[in-house]
């Protein structure tokens, strides 16, 4: 099975402050990265995506960071807010294979 | 509005009970998954469908059952075979043709055996 490895698990940032998700994979033939925020009792959404052949995808607060030789990428959030207070997944895509998740990441933005 | 709707939200159960979660989707889209969520194990793929008539298994099926004879509908059975039921189910669909990729999840059933 095509792993994604997504740590850490849990994250407390301070208001204000940067949170930094990050996420390895194994399939090199991965051409699609999303990311998912995921809010308590609710389904998964789609946040940000890229595909490989660029390092960096900016969308607002929200940045992905690629890294194709390390086979890692991220996700970067600036001047955090108690709203993005969430769960994130990140995932991998081939083609019209199903997305591999990785496990996820409980952020917290405390005041 | 367009979207996915995911009945009953909150569901119990005893344990030997068959149980059916219900997953509707009115955005036209080829595809639909049912997804299973427990604390630290991330999203684990059950069943999926992307036409009707036809599903496979995915990473997690034993203990579970799924229908598509209508495009917009997948409904999930979670049998008693299922040893550990108790857990967050998430629908999602898919458009194929065209697709960038993108699954637009419901809001979920939670399923508790008691």
């Amino acid at each position: 099975q095509q792993q994604v490895k997504q740590s850490p698990q849990s994250l407390i940032v301070q208001k204000g402050g940067i949170s930094i998700i990050n996420c390895a994979y194994e399939n090199t033939a991965f051409d699609y990265f999303p990311w998912y925020q995921q809010f308590p009792g609710k389904g998964p959404a789609l946040l940000i995506a890229i595909r490989p052949d660029v390092s960096e995808k900016k969308e607002g607060r929200f940045t992905i960071s690629f890294n194709k030789s390390a086979k890692q990428f991220s996700l970067h959030i600036m001047d955090s807010q108690p709203g993005d207070s969430a769960t994130y997944f990140c995932a991998g895509l081939f083609g019209n294979e199903k997305l591999t998740f990785g496990t996820g990441t409980r952020l917290t933005i405390i005041p | 509005d367009g979207g996915i709707t995911q009945s009953p939200k909150y569901l119990f159960r005893k344990e030997g009970q068959n149980v059916t979660l219900s997953c509707e989707q009115n955005l036209n889209h080829d595809a639909m998954y049912w997804y299973r969520q427990d604390p630290g194990q991330g999203l684990r793929l059950i069943y999926y469908s992307q036409i009707v008539n036809d599903f496979q298994k995915g990473d997690i099926a034993e203990g579970y059952s799924v229908s598509r004879e209508k495009k917009e509908s997948f409904p999930l059975t979670v049998t008693s075979a299922q040893k550990n039921p108790t857990a967050f189910y998430l629908c999602a669909s898919e458009q194929l043709a065209g697709s960038t990729g993108e699954l637009f999840f419901g809001e979920g059933s939670r399923l508790t055996v008691l």
